[in-house]
């Protein structure tokens, strides 16, 4: 059965502090994985998408990488901000049947000032 | 901005009614799906919709059905609603099949 795992469930770190945002994933065979952000009451919003070919991609502060082989992900955020409180979600699509999205259930994030 | 509109932005409904969620994909999109959100949830797949034609089902119930029309906006119907069904609803939309999706802000669907 195809899934996506995310851990942790919630984090909570000082504002300024790095953090990272594992997933880890089932889902063969394998087209691209999506990192979103999602805050509260709003829509999610892609961060960075990549491949099979690619294993780290950044986006401002997130920089995402990809392990095909062991089918896992990483999120680290450098110099959090409070406006990175929000909730991050693991994306990941089926090669065979492009339309096979599978969502991870997320992590949340909290910054403390 | 995405680009994605949804109407309305909030709904409140009493059981047993239904509703119409209408959403407008970005301009030169031609695949929209529908997601359901419950309280402190994670995003639901509904269905989705390539050029008019229903492309893939997720967890959708009897009692929702959608559309995607010729002019390539979508509209997701909830009957006989119940207490559970309040949500927030996305909407997003994509190139093709499998493209990157961009997200609504949501309706929130309220029943009382």
């Amino acid at each position: 059965k195809n899934q996506v795992e995310q851990s942790p469930q919630s984090l909570i770190i000082l504002e300024g502090k790095n953090c990272t945002l594992q997933c880890n994933y089932t889902v063969s065979p394998f087209s691209n994985l999506r990192w979103y952000k999602q805050d509260t009451g709003r829509g999610p919003v892609s961060l960075t998408i990549m491949t099979f070919s690619e294993n780290t991609k950044s986006n401002g502060r997130y920089t995402a990488t990809l392990d095909a082989d062991t089918k896992q992900s990483s999120l680290h955020i450098t110099a959090s901000q409070l406006s990175d409180s929000a909730s991050y979600i693991c994306v990941v699509s089926e090669k065979s049947s492009a339309s096979k999205i599978i969502f991870g259930s997320g992590t949340r994030l909290s910054i403390r000032p | 901005d995405s680009g994605v509109t949804q109407t309305p932005k909030h709904l409140i409904t009493a059981t047993g009614q239904r509703v119409t969620l209408r959403c407008s994909p970005r301009s030169g999109d031609l695949s929209v799906y529908w997601y359901q959100q419950s309280l402190d949830q994670g995003l639901q797949f509904l269905i989705q919709y390539y050029n008019g034609e229903e492309r893939a089902k997720g967890n959708i119930l009897e009692r929702f059905s959608a559309q995607q029309f010729p002019d390539l906006h979508s509209e997701l119907n909830l009957s006989s609603l119940e207490l559970g069904d309040s949500a927030l609803y996305f909407c997003a939309s994509s190139i093709s099949t499998g493209g990157e999706q961009y997200f609504g802000p949501g309706t929130r669907l309220t029943v009382t």
